[in-house]
Parts: C-alpha cells; sequence; structure tokens
C-alpha cells in the first residue's frame, strides 16, 4: 500500500546547489501538490499540479520549478538553493481539487547549508 | 482573510485522560473543516472532517462539531492512548471545498504517556 511516495528523505545541500524532490502516487489521482512545512508556519502550498499537464502556483513558489511528468509523479527542483528553503517537503495527491481527500507523503527534509 | 488558530502545545497526557485540542477559525462563508494527523515519521493523514455547521465529524474515537455560532472546531477523545501521540493540524477550506486554498493550523503536538 504505497500510496504517495517521495525521495530522497533527507538532503543537505549546499547554498547554490540544485536538486529535484521526486514525488509518485498510484493512487490514479489527477491533483498533487507540494507544500512545505516550517515551525511557526504552517504547511504553505509551493505548486500543485490539478490534473496531468497543468501546473500552478501556490502560495509560496519563488525559488522552485515543478514538472508534472505524467499523471503518477510530480517533481519538485531547487535551482539554486538558498538557507531559506531549509525546511520539511510534502508531496500530495487527491482525486481532484474539489472536496477530496488529500493523501500526504512521509516527507523530505531538506538543510540547505 | 481565512484563518486557522490552534491551541499551542505540547500537550502531554497520561493514558485514558480526555483530550481537547481547540482549534476555531475566521471564514467568509462556510467552509469546510478537517483535523488531519502526522505520526512520527509519517506524512499528514486525514482523521476527520466536517463540512456544515452542526456536523459532527468521528474517526478512531475522535470526535470534533462543528460550530459554526462559536466558529469552532475542537477535536476530543474521551480515553486517549499512547499510539495516538502525534501532531494534529486543523484545517478548513473555502466552501466549494478548493484544496488548492486549504489553510492550515500551525499544528498541535500531543504526547500520551503510559
Amino acid at each position: 500500500n504505497a500510496g504517495v511516495t517521495q525521495t530522497p528523505k533527507f538532503q543537505v545541500l549546499k547554498t547554490g546547489q540544485s536538486m529535484t524532490l521526486q514525488c509518485a502516487q498510484d493512487m490514479n489521482h489527477n491533483s498533487m501538490y507540494w507544500y512545505r512545512q516550517d515551525p511557526g508556519m504552517g504547511l504553505r502550498l509551493i505548486y500543485y499540479s490539478a490534473s496531468e499537464g497543468t501546473t500552478d502556483k501556490g502560495e509560496v513558489p519563488n525559488g522552485y520549478n515543478v514538472s508534472r511528468l505524467n499523471k503518477r509523479e510530480f517533481s519538485l527542483r531547487l535551482e539554486s538553493a538558498a538557507p531559506s528553503q531549509t525546511s520539511v517537503y510534502f508531496c500530495a495527491s487527491s482525486v481532484g481539487t474539489s472536496g477530496n481527500t488529500i493523501y500526504f507523503g512521509e516527507g523530505s527534509w531538506l538543510t540547505v547549508v | 482573510g481565512d484563518s486557522v488558530t490552534q491551541m499551542e502545545g505540547p500537550v502531554t497526557l497520561s493514558e485514558e485522560a480526555f483530550l481537547t485540542i481547540n482549534c476555531t477559525y475566521t471564514a467568509t462563508g462556510y467552509p469546510s473543516l478537517f483535523w488531519y494527523v502526522q505520526y512520527p515519521g509519517e506524512g499528514l493523514q486525514l482523521l476527520l472532517k466536517a463540512t456544515k455547521a452542526d456536523d459532527k465529524g468521528s474517526n478512531k474515537g475522535f470526535e470534533a462539531t462543528y460550530r459554526k455560532e462559536t466558529t469552532s472546531f475542537h477535536l476530543e477523545k474521551g480515553s486517549v492512548q499512547v499510539s495516538d501521540s502525534a501532531v494534529y493540524f486543523c484545517a478548513l477550506s473555502d466552501l466549494a471545498g478548493n484544496n488548492r486554498k486549504l489553510i492550515w493550523g500551525l499544528g498541535t503536538s500531543l504526547a500520551v504517556n503510559p
């Protein structure tokens, strides 16, 4: 029962390095999301993909890019990592973008030094 | 704008104690309300939800009632177990249930001791 799988689980980056967080879901969901979770800030939406072939900015998109590779996979890229991007990142998916339960991955802990 | 306020944690209880985690909200219109739970090392998962006033969501012994008059959605459980130790998040979405506009509380950490 995989659900939403994201990799890597832990990563340390140097300022200016780039990396991609991978996410895949096996529930045949149309919509996928990337969130970041910071102490005292709650969960904030970075980008989402309402359906295969579409992506849109969320609340905090600056410094990130995304790719909806196919219906299953939605990746998040940091082109030039900054210490402010140190956070826990969650990928999530749902059947659609309205009125549906959101299913989350286990999180990716990213530290930028 | 819309917002969610949860009681600050951590909350520490003994097994079989009664649990209340307060959640209040401000919103235009009539949002849907949710409680998500994050167990250690796992992602968030939906615990319960309510979509209209006076609705009661329930799951795994947890309950929360959508109170429009007090703009609250407090989470309760009559007898907590060690396995309930987790972080609990209150959230709201707009009338259309728009997942892109979920508003999240900051989370309340619960530790249950045997």
